[in-house]
């Protein structure tokens, strides 16, 4: 069945740091992906999306290029905030089948300054 | 606009008790999902509806979940009895059509002692 692996966490980093968390999918279809964010208290909440293949998806300094060939859709940031601190979610969406959203487990980002 | 509204923030009972958990989607949104979230691991679907209609419960434990959607607008999302297994966040998302992004409402956490 469709599903989404994500690295596991806890990643611990220093302010500016470079942030890499790994995500990779398995779809019967053709899906759109995406990354949803949790911080402390709050909501998830949708980071960034890319609907088809090598589109990049882009926000508040992070970026994932979708990858058919390699059937990935990797979260990076090039220089971590304290603020970023959060949990984060790689998910994906079949799109001709209108199905619900399939989530990884969450990686849990702490940033120390 | 405003968000996904759900109801109570919290909840606690005792096992074999029934608990009920509602949700106001954002205005228009004709879908709308009830995931749960155990802590550690990433939403999981329960239910998604399709204005009134069930598009998918595979996932509910039918048994003592159950849940409705009258007239299109509102959810309710019902266990009775509840197991201690069934701690977790329920959480309520909708959005306006096929493909687009999930909005979430800020959950309801609930602890069965």
């Amino acid at each position: 069945g469709d599903s989404v692996t994500q690295m596991e966490g806890p990643v611990t980093l220093s302010e500016e740091a470079f942030l890499t968390i790994n995500c990779t999918y398995t779809a019967t279809g053709y899906p759109s992906l995406f990354w949803y964010v949790q911080y402390p208290g709050e909501g998830l909440q949708l980071l960034l999306k890319a609907t088809k293949a090598d589109d990049k998806g882009s926000n508040k300094g992070f970026e994932a290029t979708y990858r058919k060939e390699t059937t990935s859709f990797h979260l990076e940031k090039g220089s971590v905030q304290v603020s970023d601190s959060a949990v984060y979610f790689c998910a994906l969406m079949i799109n001709q089948a209108g199905t619900a959203l399939i989530f990884g487990k969450g990686t849990t980002l702490s940033v120390s300054s | 606009e405003a968000g996904v509204a759900q109801s109570p923030r919290y909840k606690i009972i005792e096992k074999r008790q029934s608990v009920a958990f509602w949700c106001n989607p954002i205005s228009g949104h004709a879908t709308l999902y009830w995931y749960q979230q155990i802590l550690g691991q990433g939403p999981k679907l329960l239910i998604q509806f399709q204005n009134n209609g069930v598009v998918d419960d595979s996932q509910l434990p039918k048994d003592r979940f159950s849940a409705e959607r009258l007239k299109g607008v509102d959810s309710t999302l019902k266990i009775q009895p509840a197991k201690l297994e069934d701690s977790a966040v329920y959480l309520c998302a909708s959005n306006r059509d096929r493909g687009s992004p999930l909005h979430f409402g800020n959950g309801t956490r609930l602890t069965v002692t």
